[in-house]
């Protein structure tokens, strides 16, 4: 079975522009959560999406947006990047829904690496 | 404040020793798990655990719910365990520890 893929694996932009990141979840699944991981403040949750609704969302500006589509991919959205943004983002898929009472692991992908100059 | 709490931050070890990492976590969860991070950035789930003790191989994870504390124990312990560990739980959303760098010398 293919792993989790995100696209692209590194971005460069300029502050105040925007980017869209995506993630392709392993096939079944029908969760994608989103992370942000800087040296600062370590790993830190966005939201997740299942079945093409979003269930949770972390302590971030309403410039970090996503979606999810019928076939459980995964986009996310950053508008008016700031230096602060430049991070490691992550996402990771799994089986079922965050926070519910069944746990299902997490499985993550590479990463993209934005830098925000 | 931070849900999750973990220590050591850095540890640095020989070749073979027993290693023990730890967290403690403040909210409610149904799950915690163990995260392996490599430099270059790919995370592997190691254990997820609800209750009691798993193993896979060298590792042991253990979770004392009442207590809200897990143990990460590496036994005979190999350059190639080095690694950043992170502890994470699962409430409505995933908290994470800091993460413990661990460096085994040959």
């Amino acid at each position: 079975k293919a792993g989790v893929t995100q696209t692209p694996r590194y971005l460069i932009k300029t502050r105040g522009q925007q980017v869209t990141l995506s993630c392709s979840p392993i096939s079944g699944h029908r969760s994608v959560s989103w992370y942000q991981q800087t040296p600062g403040q370590g790993l830190q949750f966005l939201f997740e999406y299942f079945s093409e609704t979003q269930r949770n969302k972390g302590n971030f500006p309403g410039r970090f947006s996503g979606r999810q589509f019928s076939n459980s991919r995964s986009e996310m959205n950053v508008s008016t990047l700031e230096l602060g943004d430049s991070a490691l983002y992550l996402c990771a898929s799994s089986l079922g829904q965050l926070g519910g009472l069944t746990s299902y692991e997490q499985y993550f992908g590479p990463g993209t690496r934005l830098t925000v100059t | 404040k931070n849900e999750v709490e973990q220590s050591p931050q850095n540890l640095t070890a020989q070749e073979g020793e027993f290693i023990t990492i730890n967290c403690s976590y403040s909210v409610g969860i149904s799950a915690l798990h163990w995260l392996q991070q490599h430099p270059g950035g790919g995370i592997v789930s190691l254990f997820m655990l609800s209750s009691g003790k798993k193993k896979h191989g060298r590792l042991i994870a253990t979770i004392n719910i009442q207590e809200k504390h897990s143990s990460l124990h590496i036994t005979a312990s190999h350059p190639r365990d080095s690694a950043v560990y992170i502890c994470a739980v699962n409430g409505n959303q995933f908290y994470f520890g800091t993460g413990t760098s661990l460096t085994v010398i040959p």
